[in-house]
């Protein structure tokens, strides 16, 4: 079975603090993908990631960065967290291949992490 | 960008009814997904639909691409308590990124 672990299921942060959140997956998957998750919006992709060392912008990558230096881990990174930036932040990962992101992959999701921003 | 427009936004039904929820794009897709999201949990994959017109059913649940390419139904029969959760639809974007509507979230009441 395709794991996706997150680090933190809860966290808890103050306005201005560098945050990571760390994400990690044990099938060897060349994709990678953070999200994040508010009421009546749905599931928002900030940034993926297809190979080591290779990022893209989702939708709503202001305020986020990430890094992908190991092929099972992705980190997303808030620079300098806001109050907006409080919400569920879910992780993914699928097979994906040498041609980049397929068609036709599974995204598997990892629990998510609640962060909130005071 | 693209919007997936999922309704309704939320239902409140009593053990042993049908569910049925809708999602429609504002564009055409190849695929359509359906997910659901049990609390606490991240989402895990129910359904995929890879043509117009095709019916695919897993258990109880059923889903629909529709003919015009640009909406998708899922039809839950006989709910259960474990029903509950928040269903999302989706559709795959070529360059592998997910596109997702807005969540219905089901309560079942015994």
């Amino acid at each position: 079975d395709v794991k996706v672990t997150q680090s933190s299921r809860y966290l808890v942060k103050r306005t201005g603090e560098k945050v990571f959140l760390e994400c990690v997956q044990d099938m060897d998957h060349e994709n990678m993908f953070w999200y994040r998750q508010d009421p009546g919006l749905g599931l928002r992709l900030i940034y993926f990631s297809y190979d080591v060392k290779m990022k893209e912008k989702g939708d709503i990558p202001e305020g986020y960065s990430v890094s992908r230096e190991k092929k099972e881990r992705f980190s997303l990174i808030l620079e300098s967290a806001s109050t907006n930036q409080t919400s569920m932040y879910l992780c993914a990962s699928s097979q994906g291949g040498l041609a980049g992101p397929s068609s036709t992959d599974t995204q598997y999701f990892g629990p998510g992490t609640r962060l909130t921003v005071l | 960008g693209q919007q997936l427009n999922q309704s309704p936004q939320s239902m409140f039904i009593q053990e042993g009814e049908d569910v049925s929820m809708n999602c429609t794009s504002s564009s055409i897709f190849n695929t359509w997904l359906w997910y659901k999201q049990d609390p606490g949990e991240g989402p895990v994959l129910l359904i995929a639909l890879y043509k117009a017109g095709e019916l695919t059913s897993n258990g109880r649940l059923t889903a629909q691409f529709g003919i015009t390419r640009k909406d998708s139904f899922l039809n839950i029969s006989a709910s259960i308590p474990s029903d509950v959760g928040i269903y999302f639809c989706a559709e795959r974007h070529p360059a592998g990124k997910l596109i997702f509507g807005t969540g219905t979230r089901l309560q079942v009441f015994p």
